[in-house]
């Protein structure tokens, strides 16, 4: 079975800095994708950038960005020029890409605080 | 182009009663996802409805079901209500199932408060 790890409950980054977000995941397929969602205290989730596993290229919009290591299972999110709008707790997704269900496996989850 | 919506946005049950949940998918979206939050919580996968059949379900007992409809609006229903069951369900819809990148858009939850 899949499973999802973000190992840091909580993180803190001064506004306009950078910040990386840790996920690691395991899973024995091949074809899969990675999700980061934001939700902010309102509740909705929000998808903030994904890639796909079979691309080797990172993915990236605008402040948001991912390293994303296939070989060490690692999938971790970096927020450049941080604002006060990012303050959230972000989770990492995984999705498999083989036909059935397509749930989405969660991580636990990061609080971000953003310090003015 | 109208968001997946949820209702009631909250909702206080007791012990051992039975609630039914609500979610209209976005425009366009067949298939409908439940996931239940519990405080502190990442989502967990409840179950899954594509055209008005399941789709793959977590694992969550019997007393958990769904239906979607043929507009392809959904509900969960929950008999037998237990403590444990308090949570936030979020429901997501896209758009198919198969291939790449059908990706799940939330709705903002209905929070469920079981005393």
């Amino acid at each position: 079975a899949q499973t999802v790890t973000q190992s840091q409950p909580e993180m803190s980054v001064q506004e306009a800095e950078t910040v990386t977000l840790s996920c690691t995941y395991d899973t024995s397929e091949s074809d899969y994708y990675l999700f980061w969602y934001k939700q902010p205290p309102s509740r909705q989730m929000i998808l903030v950038i994904r890639q796909e596993a079979y691309k080797q290229q990172n993915a990236t919009e605008n402040r948001f960005s991912v390293n994303f290591q296939k070989a060490a299972k690692s999938f971790s999110l970096k927020i450049s020029d941080s604002q006060l709008g990012d303050a959230a707790m972000y989770f990492c997704a995984y999705r498999s890409g083989a036909s059935g269900t397509y749930k989405y496996i969660f991580g636990t989850g990061t609080r971000l605080k953003v310090l003015a | 182009e109208t968001g997946v919506t949820q209702s009631p946005t909250h909702l206080i049950k007791t012990r051992g009663q039975q609630v039914t949940l609500r979610c209209s998918s976005q425009s366009g979206h067949n298939t409908v996802s439940w996931y239940q939050q519990a405080l502190g919580q990442g989502p967990q996968f409840i179950f899954q409805y594509y055209r008005e059949e399941e789709n793959g379900r977590g694992n969550f007992p019997p007393r958990f079901s769904g239906l979607q409809f043929p507009n392809y609006s959904s509900e969960l229903n929950v008999n037998a209500l237990e403590l444990d069951d308090s949570a936030l369900y979020l429901c997501a819809s896209s758009d198919g199932l198969a291939g790449s990148l059908y990706e799940q858009y939330f709705g903002p939850g209905t929070r469920l408060t079981v005393t």
